[in-house]
């Protein structure tokens, strides 16, 4: 079984510009995630979707970053502009809708984003 | 507010000794709790949950964790170290009928010695 695929895997821009990371759940999972992890922390979560709707986004910086699942397969997270304070790693997750199996969250390698 | 708290940065331990990862939590009621390894440049894995039944949960890789509800902890355990098991280890708590939003800990890193 695929896992969750996430590009690109690093990225590099300078502040003010804009910038969007993709993610692909697996297959059949409803419920897909962005999370933002700072240099030595855990990760925390930006967005939670459920199939196309966006059910938790009270993390999300809204004055600069968007969301959005189309068909409620992949996901398109977008920052812009982007600042200094971006700089970080983003992860996608997903998991089963529903269920013991729900609480299972399966994560993507990542996005490393550098802003300069 | 749910938080978790992973109070040492690091452990060390030698290859062959016996492994703890300290965890502990607050939330409301009960506590679905998780444990998460991440290695270099990759995502996190999933190791075990502890969502009811028996405190001690069996996970991947030979890890085991103990759910202690007086003590409010969630220690993550494994008889015999491997190098190959050095890596940052994440405890995470989702409260009981929240929405599935993980609170993660800062993370510790595991530093195996040969």
């Amino acid at each position: 079984e695929a896992g969750v695929v996430q590009s690109p895997r690093y990225k590099i821009i300078e502040k003010k510009q804009p910038v969007a990371f993709w993610c692909n759940p697996i297959s059949g999972h409803n419920t897909l995630y962005w999370y933002r992890q700072n240099l030595g922390q855990g990760p925390e979560l930006l967005i939670r979707y459920e199939n196309e709707e966006a059910v938790d986004d009270s993390q999300l910086p809204k004055d600069r970053f968007s969301a959005e699942r189309l068909k409620g397969v992949d996901s398109t997270l977008k920052i812009q502009p982007a600042e200094l304070g971006d700089s970080a790693v983003y992860l996608c997750a997903s998991s089963l809708a529903g269920g013991r199996t729900s609480y299972e969250q399966y994560f993507g390698p990542g996005t490393r984003l550098t802003v300069t | 507010a749910q938080s978790v708290a992973q109070p040492e940065d690091q452990v060390n331990v030698a290859e062959g000794n016996p492994l703890t990862v300290k965890c502990t939590y607050s939330v409301s009621g009960n506590p679905y709790l998780f444990w998460y390894v991440q290695y270099p440049n990759r995502g996190l894995q999933f190791l075990l949950k502890y969502i009811t039944g028996d405190n001690l949960v069996k996970g991947s890789y030979g890890f085991e964790a103990e759910f202690n509800k007086s003590q409010t902890s969630f220690h993550l355990k494994k008889p015999s170290a491997l190098v190959s098991d050095s890596a940052l280890y994440f405890c995470a708590v989702r409260g009981y009928g929240a929405t599935n939003k993980l609170i993660f800990g800062t993370g510790t890193l595991l530093a195996v010695q040969p």
